[in-house]
């Protein structure tokens, strides 16, 4: 089954430091999106990406975050000001295509600690 | 507000029983809602879904169950193995395509008893 990739898998960063998590989504697939989990919470929405451009975004999503697609293959994730609260488990995901019932395929994670 | 949640944080059962895993949602609008299981170190990995006009659906040794009056959602597990053992959880999707977004459930802890 194709997979959706992930690195690094551990990141470790001082406060205040820049971060680039990077992802390479399923080849065939249009939509990608960045959740992340924090340890023993559930899973949350970060920003959904199409077409080059955000599509949607939840309030984590602040300025600090940004999204690029620099290339044919990559979608990553920069924070640009770590803060300790940022400290998670980041997954990238995609989706192939616009049916609601289409699977959404998670990468393995990257854990982000901000010391 | 809305949310989508797990009644008990942690499961155990003997291995061989059937496990349930049971969700409440609180979004009547709701219209897709997907299971997921996560096992230690890995993403979240698609289980089974079911839409918001259909009651059951079944797939291999899974069983996904939806009361639309009473808002909830359950997993059903048949002769639960050991390989089972994860954290589960329920989510809902709103939309499709770009707009497409997944709430997420607290996750319920899965242990199998050899």
């Amino acid at each position: 089954e194709p997979e959706v990739t992930q690195t690094p898998s551990h990141q470790v960063t001082q406060m205040g430091q820049e971060v680039i998590l990077r992802c390479v989504p399923i080849s065939n697939h249009l939509y990608f999106y960045w959740y992340r989990q924090i340890l023993g919470q559930k899973v949350e929405f970060l920003v959904s990406f199409y077409n080059n451009e955000i599509s949607e975004k939840s309030e984590i999503f602040d300025d600090q975050f940004s999204v690029e697609r620099p290339d044919g293959s990559n979608f990553t994730l920069k924070i640009r000001s770590t803060k300790l609260e940022d400290s998670a488990m980041y997954f990238c995901a995609s989706l192939r295509g616009t049916t609601i019932n289409e699977k959404l395929f998670f990468g393995s994670g990257t854990q982000l600690s901000v010391l | 507000g809305e949310s989508v949640g797990l009644h008990l944080p942690t499961l155990s059962v003997q291995e061989g029983d059937n496990s349930i895993i049971n969700c409440a949602y609180s979004n009547s609008a709701s219209d897709y809602f997907i299971w997921y299981k996560q096992e230690s170190g890995k993403g979240p990995q698609f289980i089974i879904d079911i839409r918001s006009n259909m009651d059951k659906r079944q797939g291999q040794r899974v069983t996904v169950l939806l009361n639309k009056t009473v808002k909830h959602l359950s997993l059903q597990i048949a002769a639960t193995q050991p390989g089972d053992s994860a954290v589960y959880f329920c989510a809902e999707n709103r939309a499709a395509g770009a707009n497409s977004k997944l709430t997420f459930g607290k996750g319920i802890t899965l242990s199998v008893r050899p």
